[in-house]
């Protein structure tokens, strides 16, 4: 059973242009969370999604960021018009549904995105 | 949500144990505590979760005393392979809601 799955690994990007991050959950998981991390940080929430549906993005920056979970494919996180600040490491995580026993998540391994 | 305070760092010798406590003095009736563990240019990983007294799985101990204002994960025996930086979450048991991470402690080796 395949891991959560992300793309790129490490992405540059110059100022202003567009980053798009994917996710992939783990096989028969709904719920997808995308987090980011600054160096020496502890990870940042910023959306949860449900297939279709954004069910949480009270950590998303107003402007510029948007998140999907499409019916089919990946989840997508679209950062428009970089900025140096948004250089950092992006989490993916999944879990399925039903998961009201414990607080376990599973993790991608992250893209690292720099802007220049 | 509940705000939890740990050490930022630690180290140890390899082969002791290594106990690293978390407070939470305003922890509520329905929370749990979990802890994740996370190794450098790596997603964090879920090691053990827990609610009240003691819990011990395959790879941590998670002591809880009766007022759960604290925890205490204990990694029975350190090893090179354990470095990493470990987080203490506080929040409902749901699996299904977003986690609240601190800045964790970066646990080391003493060479």
């Amino acid at each position: 059973n395949a891991g959560v799955m992300q793309n790129p690994r490490h992405l540059v990007r110059r100022r202003g242009q567009e980053a798009r991050l994917r996710c992939s959950p783990m096989k028969g998981h709904s719920h997808v969370y995308w987090y980011r991390q600054l160096p020496e940080e502890g990870l940042k929430f910023m959306v949860y999604l449900q297939k279709e549906n954004i069910i949480d993005e009270s950590g998303m920056p107003k402007e510029r960021f948007s998140a999907e979970f499409p019916k089919e494919g990946p989840s997508i996180l679209r950062i428009q018009q970089v900025v140096r600040g948004d250089s950092a490491a992006y989490f993916c995580a999944s879990s399925p549904s039903g998961s009201y026993r414990d607080r376990e998540q599973y993790f991608g391994p992250g893209t690292r995105l720099t802007v220049t | 949500l509940a705000k939890t305070t740990q050490p930022i760092s630690m180290d140890s010798y390899e082969g002791q144990e290594v106990n690293i406590t978390c407070s939470h003095n305003n922890i509520a009736t329905n929370d749990y505590i979990t802890w994740y563990q996370q190794f450098p240019s790596q997603g964090p990983r879920f090691i053990i979760q827990g609610y009240k007294t003691k819990v011990t799985n395959e790879v941590a101990s998670l002591f809880i005393p009766a007022d759960r204002k604290s925890s205490t994960l204990s990694l029975p025996r350190f090893s090179l392979s354990d470095t990493a930086v470990y987080y203490c979450l506080v929040g409902g048991p749901s699996g299904n809601t977003p986690l609240v991470f601190g800045k964790g402690t970066r646990l080391s080796v003493i060479a």
